[in-house]
């Protein structure tokens, strides 16, 4: 059974940092992994999606990294602003059951003007 | 484009009692999916459609009923809540070419559910 594991569960950090948030998985026989965005009371924001053949994607200021045969992933996120605190979720979908996308509970980040 | 649109936002339902979840995505998506979010639970699948007509099991789908009568609308029928049920629950929609699996997820807002 796929399990989804991120660390840390909470992060504040003053404005302007350069952080990395991590995802871990047990089964490394996905098809995609996924990270969100979710703000309160809202729904979840698609940030990037990572093919099971690609290393990484990137988008502004945002960049993720895929290493399948280690379980693991990272957002990378350059020069935090107040504006990214929300909490980070990655997802990740098996090979073997395509419906299923399973999801970490989230990483929640706080930036500090 | 409003996106994926739920309706209503909240709700309060007693043990027994049935309601409709509204969903709807005007981006002309073929995939529509169904989510609860628990707390440290995170979210689990509980139906999904690749398109009208069709629907298929998630996870988590006892307790619950879909239909896929057009491309835009996917609502989520519970007819005997039960407190196990109070959850948000979110919609979401994707595209692609390439199968249900392969793009991006575009999620709606959520409808908290109460059941007590």
């Amino acid at each position: 059974k796929q399990e989804v594991t991120q660390i840390p569960a909470a992060l504040s950090v003053p404005e302007g940092e350069n952080l990395v948030l991590n995802c871990s998985f047990t089964d490394s026989a996905i098809y995609n992994l996924q990270w969100f965005r979710q703000d309160p009371g809202k729904g979840l924001t698609s940030l990037l999606l990572i093919q099971s053949s690609q290393r990484e994607q990137t988008s502004g200021r945002l960049n993720a990294s895929l290493d399948k045969s280690s379980g693991r992933s990272t957002l990378y996120i350059a020069a935090s602003q107040p504006g990214d605190s929300a909490t980070y979720l990655c997802a990740v979908r098996q090979e073997t059951s395509g419906s299923r996308l399973t999801f970490g509970e989230g990483t929640q980040l706080t930036v500090n003007p | 484009n409003a996106g994926v649109t739920q309706t209503p936002k909240f709700r309060i339902l007693k043990i027994g009692q049935s309601m409709t979840l509204q969903c709807a995505q005007d981006m002309n998506h073929n995939y529509m999916y169904w989510y609860r979010q628990d707390p440290g639970m995170g979210l689990k699948l509980i139906y999904y459609s690749v398109g009208a007509g069709i629907t298929d099991k998630g996870e988590v789908p006892n307790g619950y009923n879909v239909s896929r009568s057009t491309t835009e609308d996917f609502p989520l029928r519970l007819e005997l809540a039960a407190p196990s049920q109070t959850s948000v629950y979110f919609c979401a929609s994707s595209y692609s070419a390439l199968g249900p699996f392969n793009s991006p997820l575009h999620f709606g807002n959520g409808t908290r559910l109460t059941v007590t």
